[in-house]
């Protein structure tokens, strides 16, 4: 069935640098993939989208890369700083009403 | 504005016990869902409706009933809570016709536990 891997499962960087997360989607009909943020108690919030005609964009330190032929996508965060220390998951939807959700990664920024 | 709100925000149960949570949003959107968040897995699809009047089951809808009756309102039900049910519901809405823009957006959250 439709699925979608993301690793890692935790992560941990240095305060400044980067931190990459990658996801799998298996439905090959996805067209919209979008990174939620969600913050300790708090509830996911979108951060970042991308949809299939794009390959990569970006807002400020965030970025997403998406690869179709490999049905592969990322989120890029640079310049790490300790208020990014969440978790975040990616999904994938065919553009209609279901979402696929990954398991989500949760970043630590250490001061 | 409000954009999506759930209620209750925390509630314990009693296995066997029932009870409703209700899931309202103000952005005309047409889809609506229940998760459940659990620790290491994620959001899990309960169930969705895509229009008033209409449900579907998710990937996990076993123990969970859903009804839409009005197009803003979307509720969730517990017949006869589990131990296996205690977990973090979010409820999401999606997808306003006429609109390019698919974002999901999430209420806040229950945290429900059944002891």
């Amino acid at each position: 069935g439709e699925n979608v891997e993301q690793h890692p499962s935790t992560l941990s960087v240095q305060e400044g640098d980067s931190a990459v997360i990658k996801c799998t989607y298996s439905d090959s009909a996805s067209n919209y993939f979008p990174w939620y943020k969600q913050e300790l108690g708090k509830r996911p919030q979108l951060i970042i989208d991308i949809r299939s005609n794009v390959g990569e964009k970006k807002d400020q330190r965030i970025a997403v890369t998406l690869n179709k032929t490999a049905k592969h996508f990322s989120l890029h965060i640079t310049e790490t700083q300790p208020e990014d220390s969440a978790v975040y998951f990616c999904a994938a939807n065919t553009g209609t009403y279901k979402y696929i959700f990954g398991t989500g990664t949760r970043l630590k920024v250490l001061a | 504005n409000a954009g999506v709100t759930q209620t209750p925000k925390f509630r314990v149960l009693k296995t066997g016990q029932s009870m409703t949570l209700l899931c309202a949003q103000d952005m005309n959107h047409e889809y609506m869902y229940w998760y459940r968040q659990d620790p290491g897995m994620g959001l899990r699809l309960i169930h969705y409706s895509v229009g008033e009047g209409t449900t579907a089951k998710g990937e996990v809808p076993d123990g969970y009933n859903v009804s839409r009756l009005k197009k803003q309102n979307f509720l969730l039900g517990l017949e006869s809570a589990a131990p296996s049910q205690t977990s973090v519901y979010f409820c999401a809405s999606s997808y306003e016709k006429g609109l390019s823009n698919t974002e999901a957006f999430f209420g806040q959250g229950t945290r429900l536990t059944v002891v």
